[in-house]
C-alpha cells in the first residue's frame, strides 16, 4: 500500500517565521506532486504543482521542491502570516495507482 | 473561469431518503473525480471519469452509491437510500487529464439524520 506521510501533523508558529512542511512517499515512480491548502469547512485550493520533469515550483512566498529519489517533497513558507493558517495537503499522481494519492495533512496555525 | 461548481453546498436529509449531488467541471477538463472527506478517513476517491466514461469506481462504498456523467459539463453522485454514516463532505474535482493538476469544488456537506 502506498504511504504518504506528512510531518509534522500540526504546527503552531508566531507570525513572521519561515517554516517547512514535509511530505514523504514510498513510490519513487510518481508522475507529479501537488500541494493544496484547505481552510476549515472549505474545499481544497491548489497551491503548487510540480510536474514529472521539474524539481521545484515557486509562487509568491511559497516554494515546493520534489526529490523523487529520496521520496520527499517540502513546502517552504516564507515570512508566515496569520492568513496562512490552514491544513496543508500534499498529493501525488502515480501511474501505478492511476489516481491522486493524498497525504495525511499538516495543520498550521500562525499566531499574530 | 468559475472553477468547479458543486450543488447544493449543504444538504440535510433523513435516513432512507435519496440524495443527489451535482457537479459542473471546468470547461475543457477531460477527467472528473468524486471524493469524500471525513475526519476518520480523510479524503477518499469514490469514482472518476475520463471523457465521460467511468474508469475506476472501486472506491464506491456500496451499491447505494451511483454516479453518472451524461455529458462533459455535468455529473451526479446519488445515494439511495441514504444512511447516517454517509454524512461527510463530498468533493468534485476536475483536471485536463487524469495525471495532471486537479481543481476542486467547494464541496457539499451532507448530513443524514
Amino acid at each position: 500500500k502506498q504511504e504518504v506521510t506528512q510531518i509534522p501533523a500540526a504546527l503552531s508558529v508566531p507570525e513572521g517565521e519561515n517554516l517547512v512542511l514535509n511530505c514523504s512517499f514510498t513510490d519513487s515512480a510518481i508522475y507529479n506532486l501537488q500541494w493544496f491548502r484547505q481552510d476549515p469547512g472549505k474545499g481544497l485550493t491548489s497551491l503548487l504543482l510540480i510536474q514529472s520533469s521539474q524539481r521545484e515550483q515557486t509562487s509568491g512566498r511559497l516554494n515546493a521542491s520534489l526529490d523523487k529519489s529520496s521520496g520527499r517533497s517540502t513546502l517552504y513558507i516564507a515570512a508566515s502570516q496569520p492568513g496562512d493558517s490552514a491544513t496543508y495537503l500534499c498529493a501525488f499522481y502515480s501511474p501505478g495507482f492511476q489516481k491522486l494519492v493524498f497525504g495525511t495533512g499538516t495543520r498550521l496555525l500562525v499566531s499574530p | 473561469d468559475a472553477g468547479v461548481i458543486q450543488s447544493p453546498r449543504h444538504e440535510v436529509t433523513e435516513m432512507g431518503q435519496e440524495v443527489t449531488l451535482r457537479c459542473k467541471p471546468i470547461s475543457g477538463h477531460n477527467s472528473l473525480f468524486w471524493y469524500r472527506q471525513t475526519m476518520m478517513r480523510g479524503l477518499e476517491l469514490l469514482i472518476y471519469f475520463n471523457n465521460n466514461v467511468p474508469i475506476d469506481d472501486s472506491g464506491m462504498p456500496e451499491d447505494r452509491f451511483s454516479a453518472k456523467m451524461p455529458n462533459a459539463s455535468f455529473s451526479t453522485l446519488k445515494i439511495q437510500p441514504s444512511e447516517p454514516r454517509d454524512s461527510a463532505v463530498y468533493f468534485c474535482a476536475s483536471s485536463p487529464q487524469e495525471s495532471y493538476g486537479y481543481t476542486f469544488g467547494s464541496g457539499t456537506r451532507l448530513t443524514v439524520v
